[in-house]
């Protein structure tokens, strides 16, 4: 067990919808990243939050947006899905100066 | 960017039978982590090995970073091994990865 824990692990829906994912980082870390795995393009970073400030953002569409909240847990945000949003989308924590990233179990998403 | 290239691709051994997992990466990094992702997609930290050699259990890796690269060696495989072997760097302390692609193992019994 990671430490990080993400909610829901599945997640069903239409094109067109918007959906939440969550993710609790380990205690006391300040740093949330956003992966994404799809076949194509791999794992590629998301976006990154430290301690509720966005802090760098990598190839993420205009459609998704993310926030970190006071008590440190992060909220990815899809909307207007389309079939090639499918993928498993990660959550990762790092410490204060520590750069080793934990990673939690991911949310597989199926857009229908 | 920073490029991280994971060879080989693919990989299909006999239970038993050692390996080496190659990761370059293209600039100097201050992180760089093995991944297992096992076949539920989980990635499992391996290893957090910027530079110098570590080992655990079956498992050890050896990063030499002035020669931008990485080695995964494991030894005496067995079936709970198989899955994807992630390379990934990272330039800065609380920077991103950057991941490789992986090289999917398959063990066989």
């Amino acid at each position: 067990d990671s430490g990080v824990t993400q909610t829901p692990k599945h997640l069903i829906t239409a094109t067109g919808q918007r959906v939440t994912l969550r993710c609790s980082p380990r205690s006391g870390d300040l740093s949330v990243y956003w992966y994404q795995q799809s076949l194509d393009q791999g794992l590629q970073f998301l976006i990154q939050y430290y301690n509720g400030e966005e802090r760098a953002k990598g190839n993420i569409l205009e459609r998704f947006s993310a926030q970190q909240f006071p008590d440190l847990h992060s909220e990815l945000n899809l909307s207007s899905l389309e079939l090639g949003d499918s993928a498993l989308y990660f959550c990762a924590s790092s410490g204060v100066g520590v750069t080793e990233a934990f990673f939690g179990q991911g949310t597989r998403l199926t857009v229908v | 960017g920073i490029q991280v290239e994971q060879s080989p691709p693919d990989l299909i051994l006999q239970e038993g039978a050692n390996s080496t997992l190659r990761c370059n990466f293209s600039d100097s990094v201050n992180n760089l982590q093995w991944f297992h992702q096992n076949p539920w997609g989980q990635l499992i930290n391996l290893f957090y090995i910027p530079s110098g050699t570590k080992q655990n259990g079956r498992l050890s890796a050896t990063t030499v970073a002035t020669e931008r690269y990485s080695l995964l060696y494991i030894s005496s495989s067995q079936t709970t091994d198989s899955g994807v072997y992630f390379c990934a760097v990272g330039r800065a302390a609380g920077n991103k990865l950057t991941f490789g692609g992986g090289t999917r193992v398959l063990v066989k019994p």
